[in-house]
């Protein structure tokens, strides 16, 4: 079946921190990989993806690769910023069906000045 | 761009109401998708609808019903509620799957309280 482990939180850092968060997924066949953040009081809203192996995704200065061979899409940022505080949910598509989305279970970033 | 409006952003009934929560996207878009978030347990799916007057259950379905009798509107019906129901519930739209995943489009969520 299709799943999406991602690492627990929460997760505090410091403004101009390097950060990583750990995504991996379980799926059949050659999924498409997502990246979705949730701002307070706010709804769901795409920050990147990746369609295929080796394929990197980037967008606000996050950055992740989709890597086949260790089935993972972990999410990075060179220097995080106050603004970046969210929770952050890794997702799969498996290209079957209504284009349903397998969602992990989120992992919230506080940034401190 | 995309927008997808959900009815409230904060309801609270009583358990036993008949709840219902609207959802409206105005991209033409055919899927679209109704979730509950839960701390820890991330986006489950509860029902998506293909197109209108078609309805497909998710990983939850229990307890929820759904009508699309229009494209662009997608309502979650809670026949009687219960507290065990209160969530976070989020709507969603996007194209058809046609070779290439879409991305989903997000609602800003209704917070659902069954007292």
């Amino acid at each position: 079946g299709n799943s999406v482990t991602q690492m627990e939180g929460p997760v505090t850092l410091s403004e101009e921190a390097f950060l990583t968060i750990n995504c991996t997924y379980t799926a059949t066949g050659y999924p498409s990989l997502f990246w979705y953040v949730q701002y307070p009081g706010e709804g769901l809203q795409l920050l990147l993806k990746a369609t295929k192996a080796d394929d990197k995704g980037s967008n606000k200065g996050f950055e992740a690769t989709y890597r086949k061979e260790t089935t993972s899409f972990h999410l990075e940022k060179g220097s995080v910023q106050v603004s970046d505080s969210a929770v952050y949910f890794c997702a799969l598509s498996d290209r079957t069906g209504a284009n349903n989305l397998f969602f992990g279970t989120g992992t919230r970033l506080t940034v401190i000045p | 761009d995309v927008k997808v409006t959900q009815s409230s952003r904060y309801l609270v009934k009583r358990t036993g109401e008949k709840v219902f929560l609207e959802c409206v996207q105005d991209m033409d878009h055919e899927n679209m998708f109704w979730y509950r978030q839960d701390p820890g347990l991330g986006l489950r799916l509860i029902y998506f609808s293909y197109d209108v007057k078609m309805k497909e259950k998710g990983d939850i379905p229990e307890g929820y019903s759904v009508s699309r009798e229009k494209k662009e509107r997608f309502s979650l019906i809670l026949e009687s509620a219960s507290t065990n129901q209160t969530s976070m519930y989020l709507c969603a739209s996007s194209l058809p799957l046609t070779g290439r995943p879409y991305e989903q489009y997000f609602g800003p969520g209704t917070r659902l309280t069954v007292t």
